[in-house]
């Protein structure tokens, strides 16, 4: 069964950047779309964007245009998801989860999550 | 961006109660809508995907229907555990976009 596991907490300033990361284990990674969300404290779920690691090219939310990069490496299945220009706004638990249905970001449900990882943006 | 309004947006409910959330599209998503629990410091967990279909290993007293625009879960009996917060998905459209979510308690 495939797991995910991410990387660990991170504490950043105002107008830095963040790169997660989210190993996978556990049976196929490259041709399973891996999509970034994330939840602010007390809120609700928002999805920031995705990439199939087969294909390399990622889509991402217009909210996060610009601001957000998410690679994959297929030789170690990991992706990443890489936040620029940090306000406080983005403290946030970010999850990347798998979407269940190969070589597809848009299709399919979110059947595996990773742990989440929490990012504090703070002076 | 397809918006997805849940309601309510809190219930508190007795063990063994029947309990219902439902979900609306700003548009017609066909049946590409998904159901997740969330409990505190946790993860979602896929409960119901394609509007109706229980994820494995998923209790049976999870369900789910509905198609184009309006949607319904339903817990038929509720046990202590299923106290968490429930989230409707759409995946239609990019982006996905996700209900505010129902927060469950026991009465």
């Amino acid at each position: 069964q495939v797991q995910l596991v991410q990387s660990g907490a991170e504490v950043k300033k105002p107008g830095s950047s963040v790169k997660v990361s989210c190993k996978a284990s556990g049976g196929t990674f490259s041709s399973y779309a891996i999509s970034w969300v994330r939840q602010a404290p007390g809120q609700g779920l928002e999805w920031m964007g995705g990439i199939i690691p087969i294909f390399g090219t990622a889509n991402y939310a217009q909210k996060f245009q610009g601001r957000v990069t998410i690679t994959a490496d297929e030789s170690t299945s990991t992706a990443y998801m890489e936040l620029s220009s940090l306000r406080s706004e983005d403290t946030a638990v970010y999850y990347c989860a798998r979407v269940s249905r190969t070589y597809l970001i848009a299709a399919g449900a979110f059947d595996i999550w990773g742990q989440g990882t929490m990012v504090t943006v703070s002076s | 961006d397809i918006q997805m309004t849940q309601s309510p947006s809190s219930l508190s409910a007795s063990v063994g109660d029947r309990v219902t959330i439902t979900c609306q599209a700003s548009q017609d998503i066909s049946n590409y809508l998904n159901w997740y629990q969330q409990k505190p410091g946790k993860a979602p967990k896929l409960l119901i995907y394609d509007a109706s279909n229980l994820e494995t290993g998923v209790p049976s007293r999870f369900s789910g229907s509905g198609s184009g625009t309006d949607f319904t879960f339903t817990i038929s009996s509720l046990q202590p555990e299923d106290i968490a917060t429930y989230y409707c998905q759409q995946y239609d459209n990019l982006p996905h976009t996700f209900g505010q979510g129902t927060k469950l308690e026991i009465k």
